[in-house]
């Protein structure tokens, strides 16, 4: 298997624009993850998904970012408008939910905001 | 809220000596413990875990030290070595939901 797969791996916006970044996760993976990694909180988790339905998005900063899984291997984590402070690296990951184990990351999509 | 918290940003120590990376966690519902280790430009890969009915798990030069009465947790690295040197993260999860991490601690090894 490839990994999880993040697309893109840079992206750079001008304020006030959309933006969507794409995971596809491990096959046969239950569990998908996106992440924001900041200097102050670390990997700060934004929503997961179990089974493609969204379990928890209390982490989501604001309305406008919203998260999808339309099915077991897409999901969308979308910002608009786009605003400078949220310029950051994303990460996706994801499990196979049956017992304790770990998650595998993608590699990241560094987004900056102008 | 930060439920898992990694209060020293960085550390360093020399080649060959023990590096110890800290880990507090205030939820107890939290069962399962994860350390991850990041290079620059590249997404945490896993490096070592352990489940919450253990005090501690080995693999080669690393150990996980689980106290939960502290709700406290510890990775060592012995003998360090440069190639360890990367940003480690700790985590925690229950029933392997809501993953969460801390800050993260940079650690550097000297030659």
């Amino acid at each position: 298997d490839a990994g999880v797969i993040q697309s893109p791996r840079h992206e750079v916006t001008e304020m006030g624009q959309e933006v969507t970044l794409r995971c596809k996760p491990i096959s046969g993976h239950n569990s998908l993850f996106w992440y924001r990694q900041t200097m102050m909180r670390g990997l700060e988790l934004l929503i997961y998904f179990n089974n493609n339905v969204p379990i928890d998005d209390s982490g989501m900063p604001e309305d406008r970012f919203s998260a999808k899984m339309p099915n077991a291997s897409f999901s969308t984590l979308k910002i608009q408008p786009s605003e400078p402070r949220d310029s950051a690296v994303y990460f996706c990951a994801s499990l196979y939910r049956t017992m304790n184990t770990e998650a595998f990351f993608g590699q990241g999509t560094r987004l900056t905001v102008v | 809220d930060q439920q898992v918290k990694q209060n020293s940003p960085s550390l360093s120590v020399q080649e060959g000596r023990i590096s110890i990376l800290n880990c507090d966690y205030t939820n107890s519902m939290f069962d399962y413990f994860l350390w991850y280790k990041k290079y620059p430009a590249e997404g945490p890969t896993f490096l070592i875990s352990i489940s919450s009915i253990k005090d501690k798990n080995e693999d080669g030069r690393f150990t996980v030290f689980l106290n939960k009465s502290a709700k406290h947790l510890s990775l060592h690295i012995v003998p360090s070595q440069p190639g360890d040197s990367a940003v480690y993260f700790c985590a925690a999860s229950h029933n392997n939901n809501d993953m969460r991490f801390g800050a993260g601690t940079r650690l550097t090894v000297k030659p």
